[in-house]
Parts: structure tokens; C-alpha cells; sequence
């Protein structure tokens, strides 16, 4: 079983659409991100999380510590938010594990 | 405000030569710096790690080594390349952690690296 493990692993969706990506993992982790790579393979840091919810525009993010299991929301949805969503596990910076990633298209 | 440079963009070289690839961080102090490889199809996997001068961790066992001769100043290197070392390399920075969970990494613009 991988340690962190996403889905779906591909999403379509319409403009305007509320879209959930979820993140399950199977080990003790200090935090989680949540990555957004675009079609040139950029990469942007979305959040850090270690608990609870944090919201940055249209982008929620949740972790339940127990459950092992986080979610990315993306409210409104925009054809720019058109990209792959990765989420990864940070163990203090020993041990860096990245999810398989989430494909999301938004079409207009 | 800080930044971080990665050169060169894109690369293509053949198999058995050496290379280097260099990641700059402007605008913070002993960060700590991270090497990331993306291969094709497959998702990113952490290669190095630095916390200091000098002071470099390796996540797997491959044919690449790191080196940081400056506070600012993350080197990917290798001797002789092989197929499997193309793919898509990102050079990441961090504030230092004292204690606690790792601050947000902040990541370059990344290396696209062919291997013929």
C-alpha cells in the first residue's frame, strides 16, 4: 500500500463547479501540502497544514490528524485552476513524500 | 522579498556525460534547500536535502550527488548520465526550522533535463 494515495486521480469539471481533492495517508506526518503544478511544471506551495482548515481565496484546505486524510476544495471553479494538485507529506523535512497527483481540468 | 533561480531551463544531453545544474536563493539566510526530480509520468520524489554549508542528505540511492558550497547555493551533479536520470528537476527552499513542522516550501522554476 503507498503511503499517501489521492483521488481521483483525473477530474473534469465545469466552470464553476465546487471541486473536492482528497489526500489519504498511512504514516505519522508533522504536516501535509497541497501542491499545484501547472501544464509547464512550475510548482506553487498552496498550503501547509498540521491541523484544522485554512482558506486562501477560493482554496480550502482540511486535515483530520486522526482520520489521516486531507481535503482540497476549490470553490467557484475557473478554467485557470486547470492543473495537476499534488499533496505531499512532511515528516519535520526527514522524510518528503509525494502523492501521485491530481489532474484537474475546468472547462470553460 | 525572496526568490529562487534555477538554470538552466531546459537541457539535453547525452548519455555518459556529466552535469551540473545550479539553484540560487535570493533574499534569505540559511535557508534550507531541497532537490526534487519529477520523471516522466511519475510523481516527484525528493532527491537531497540541506540544512547547512556543506551539510547534504540523500533520499535514495542514485547515480546524482549535491553539493553546497555557498549559504544560498544548491549544485545537482553528475559524473556520467544515464537514461533514467531525465526528467524534471526542481531546486526548493525553506525557512530554517528550529523546531516544529517545516515551514512552506517555495519552489524554482525547475530544470527540464532529456538524456539521449
Amino acid at each position: 500500500k503507498n503511503e499517501v494515495e489521492q483521488s481521483p486521480q483525473n477530474l473534469t469539471a465545469q466552470e464553476g463547479e465546487f471541486i473536492t481533492i482528497n489526500c489519504s495517508y498511512s504514516v505519522g506526518i508533522s504536516a501535509l501540502h497541497w501542491l499545484q503544478q501547472h501544464p509547464g511544471g512550475g510548482i506553487v506551495s498552496l498550503f501547509m497544514l498540521s491541523s484544522g482548515k485554512k482558506k486562501h481565496g477560493r482554496l480550502i484546505a482540511t486535515i483530520n490528524i486522526q482520520e489521516k486524510h486531507s481535503s482540497l476544495h476549490i470553490t467557484a471553479s475557473h478554467p485557470r485552476d486547470s492543473a495537476v494538485y499534488i499533496c505531499a507529506l512532511d515528516n519535520y523535512g526527514q522524510n518528503f513524500v509525494f502523492g501521485p497527483g491530481t489532474r484537474l481540468s475546468v472547462l470553460p | 522579498s525572496q526568490t529562487i533561480h534555477q538554470w538552466p531551463a531546459t537541457l539535453v544531453q547525452p548519455v555518459g556525460s556529466p552535469l551540473s545544474l545550479e539553484c540560487t536563493v535570493e533574499g534569505t539566510s540559511n535557508p534550507n534547500l531541497y532537490w526534487y526530480r519529477q520523471a516522466a509520468g511519475r510523481g516527484l520524489q525528493l532527491l537531497f536535502y540541506s540544512v547547512g554549508i556543506g551539510q547534504i542528505s540523500s533520499e535514495v540511492p542514485q547515480n546524482l550527488s549535491a553539493s553546497r558550497p555557498q549559504d544560498r547555493q544548491f549544485i545537482l551533479s553528475s559524473k556520467k548520465l544515464l537514461l533514467s536520470d531525465s526528467g524534471f528537476y526542481l531546486c526548493a527552499w525553506s525557512p530554517t526550522r528550529q523546531r516544529g513542522p517545516t515551514d512552506t516550501q517555495y519552489f524554482g522554476p525547475g530544470t527540464r533535463l532529456t538524456v539521449l
